[in-house]
């Protein structure tokens, strides 16, 4: 059983253009969830996500920023004109719907704005 | 936003002895998970802990659930260098923060041989 896929794991950037991160589930999970982690720091909630919709947003930077993850593919988590303070990992974690308190993540995207 | 406070912020130990740390937080917290971050990867649920007072342990792992629900530990005993990493306390507070785990700075532990 496949754990949560997340590609790329290395993205760079030039400022001004967009960043695609993409995120497969683990099987049979129907919850997504992403977070941000910057050098030496702990996770920090961005979005929580069920097929289809946006369950809370309230870690996500109100511009740039967006999130989806459709009824069919995997959940993108897009940025918008990058900045250099957007460099950091960006982690994918996914729960089964009868247990939505435990949340296994992905080797996560480590995305570098020059 | 909501914080948890992890301590210590690093150690330093040799191989065969036991570590400990903790998490505190100013709210109470549903569930308590602690994770395991190696370099380059991302973090690896070690224990998982549902109820106040609650003891859990995953073979050399020993973690608790606080009685006030606001803090927890994580006791690793006979430490072996494959321990060494980042250790992150992570809560969860339910209501309309249900599935938004909040996490502390992480523990960074060294093991010598």
């Amino acid at each position: 059983n496949a754990g949560v896929m997340q590609n790329p794991r290395h993205l760079v950037r030039r400022r001004g253009q967009e960043a695609r991160l993409r995120c497969s589930p683990m099987k049979g999970h129907s919850h997504v969830y992403w977070y941000r982690q910057l050098p030496e720091e702990g996770l920090k909630f961005m979005v929580y996500l069920q097929k289809e919709n946006i369950i809370d947003e309230s870690g996500m930077p109100k511009e740039r920023f967006s999130a989806e993850f459709p009824k069919e593919g995997p959940s993108i988590l897009r940025i918008q004109q990058v900045v250099r303070g957007d460099s950091a990992a960006y982690f994918c974690a996914s729960s089964p719907p009868i247990n939505q308190n435990i949340q296994y993540f992905g080797a996560g995207t480590r995305l570098s704005v020059l | 936003g909501q914080q948890l406070n992890q301590s210590p912020q690093s150690m330093f130990i040799q191989e065969g002895e036991d570590v400990s740390m903790n998490c505190t937080s100013s709210s109470i917290f549903n569930t308590w998970l602690w994770y395991k971050q190696d370099p380059g990867e991302g973090p690896v649920l070690l224990i998982a802990l549902y109820k106040a007072g609650e003891l859990t342990s995953n073979g050399r792992l020993t973690a608790q659930f606080g009685i006030t629900r606001k803090d927890s530990f994580l006791n690793i005993s006979a430490s072996i260098p494959s321990d060494v990493g980042i250790y992150f306390c992570a809560g969860q507070m339910g209501g309309t923060s249900y599935g938004k785990l909040t996490f502390g700075q992480g523990t960074i532990l060294t093991v010598h041989p």
